[in-house]
Formats: structure tokens, C-alpha cells, sequence
């Protein structure tokens, strides 16, 4: 079975911080995506960034990267120079190729505080 | 461009009474559609997921005649809660994934908060 498994159930930094939350994920796939998504304290879930796993370049945007080791299976989300607005619960979340449902992870509660 | 609307955003019912939620695609054509569950600080649970123009397929323990899901075009999907009860109360989530726009990617609506009394 695939999962993945995010350790920091919740996460605490000052504003300006860099932040990272971790995700492992368990796959014997090759071939496959990887997620970062946000959801803030309206609900909406929000596309953070996106990885396909057969780029050894590790995706970036913005103040968001991710650092993907694939034979680690860890793909983890920097934030840097965190804003309030970052507050919100982020999940990792892992597909195949050509599969249909997403695996989420439990989630990461982060607070940015002023 | 990709953006998922849901209706309504909140919806209050008796118990026994169906409820309809929609989800849209407003800006691209979804092929497929997703319906998530997400009951208070906890991840998403996936209910089924519908391909326009043929029946939904249902996760494991989700009740598909409790659950009603019409995919009747590439921009529409409903969900349909039938003679709900409280403990049908949530928060629901609809996905669209549009190939066509960025492989394997599900956009996310903005979801349905129902209370059922």
C-alpha cells in the first residue's frame, strides 16, 4: 500500500522565519507526482507546489521549495521569509502515473506568529 | 485558470432530508471529479470518484446509495446526501483533474460545510 506520513503534526515559527515540514512517503512505483497543498483557516485547499519524481531538479516558487530525495523517498517544503499568511494546515500528497486518487498525508499545522 | 466552484458553501437540513451539493469547473473540462470528506483537524477521506458520463466509482465503506453522485458533464458533478443524519455531518470537498492542463494535478473546490440537526 502507498502512504505518506508527515511526523510534525504542528508547527510553530515568527514571521521572517524559514519554516520546513517534512514528508516520507512508501511507493515501489518509478515513476510518479508529489504535492505540497495548503489549507488555510477558510478551507480552500490551495496548490502549493508540484514534483515529478523523474526531475532531479527540485521544484521551486516563489518563497516555497521543496527538497526531494527520491531514494530517501522524503520530499519536504521550505518556506522561506514566512508570512502570516502562511498559516494553515499543509498536506503532502503522492499519485502515480497514470492513477486517479491523490494519497494525502495527516497534515502539519503551521502558525505563523507576529 | 482552474478554478473549482462548489454550492452551497454552507447548508443546515433536518435529519431525513436529501441535500445537493455541486461542483463546477468554471474554466476547463474535468474529466474526472473527486468527493472528499474532512471531519475537523483531520486529513481528507476520498468517497468516490466519478468520470463524466459513467457511474462513480466508490471507496471502500462509503454507502453509494447514501451518496448519490451524477457526473453529467465535463463541468458539473453533484453529490446528493439522501435521508441525512446527523452523523452525516462534515465538511465536503469536491476535486476536478484536468489532464489537458497539468498531468495528474486535482484542483480543489472551496467545499460544503453541511449540519445536519
Amino acid at each position: 500500500a502507498q502512504t505518506v506520513t508527515q511526523s510534525q503534526p504542528e508547527m510553530s515559527v515568527q514571521e521572517a522565519e524559514t519554516v520546513t515540514l517534512s514528508c516520507t512517503y512508501d511507493t515501489s512505483e518509478n515513476n510518479y507526482y508529489l504535492f505540497w497543498y495548503k489549507q488555510p483557516p477558510s478551507r480552500q485547499m490551495i496548490l502549493v507546489i508540484r514534483q515529478e519524481a523523474y526531475k532531479q531538479q527540485n521544484a521551486t516558487e516563489n518563497r516555497f521549495s521543496v527538497n526531494f530525495q527520491k531514494a530517501a523517498k522524503s520530499f519536504s517544503l521550505k518556506i522561506s521569509d514566512s508570512q502570516l499568511g502562511d498559516t494553515a494546515m499543509y498536506f503532502c500528497a503522492f499519485i502515480p502515473w497514470g492513477a486517479q486518487k491523490l494519497v494525502f498525508g495527516q497534515g502539519t499545522r503551521l502558525t505563523i506568529n507576529p | 485558470g482552474a478554478v473549482v466552484s462548489q454550492h452551497p458553501s454552507r447548508v443546515i437540513c433536518k435529519s431525513g432530508t436529501s441535500v445537493k451539493i455541486e461542483c463546477r469547473s468554471l474554466d476547463f473540462q474535468a474529466t474526472t471529479m473527486f468527493w472528499y470528506r474532512q471531519f475537523p483537524k483531520q486529513s481528507l477521506m476520498l468517497m468516490a470518484t466519478s468520470n463524466e458520463g459513467s457511474k462513480a466509482t466508490y471507496e471502500q465503506g462509503v454507502e453509494k446509495d447514501k451518496f448519490l453522485i451524477n457526473h453529467a458533464s465535463l463541468t458539473l458533478s453533484t453529490l446528493t446526501v439522501t435521508s441525512a443524519h446527523p452523523e452525516d455531518s462534515s465538511f465536503y470537498i469536491c476535486s476536478a483533474r484536468a489532464p489537458r492542463l497539468v498531468e495528474e494535478t486535482q484542483y480543489f473546490g472551496p467545499g460544503t460545510r453541511l449540519l445536519v440537526l
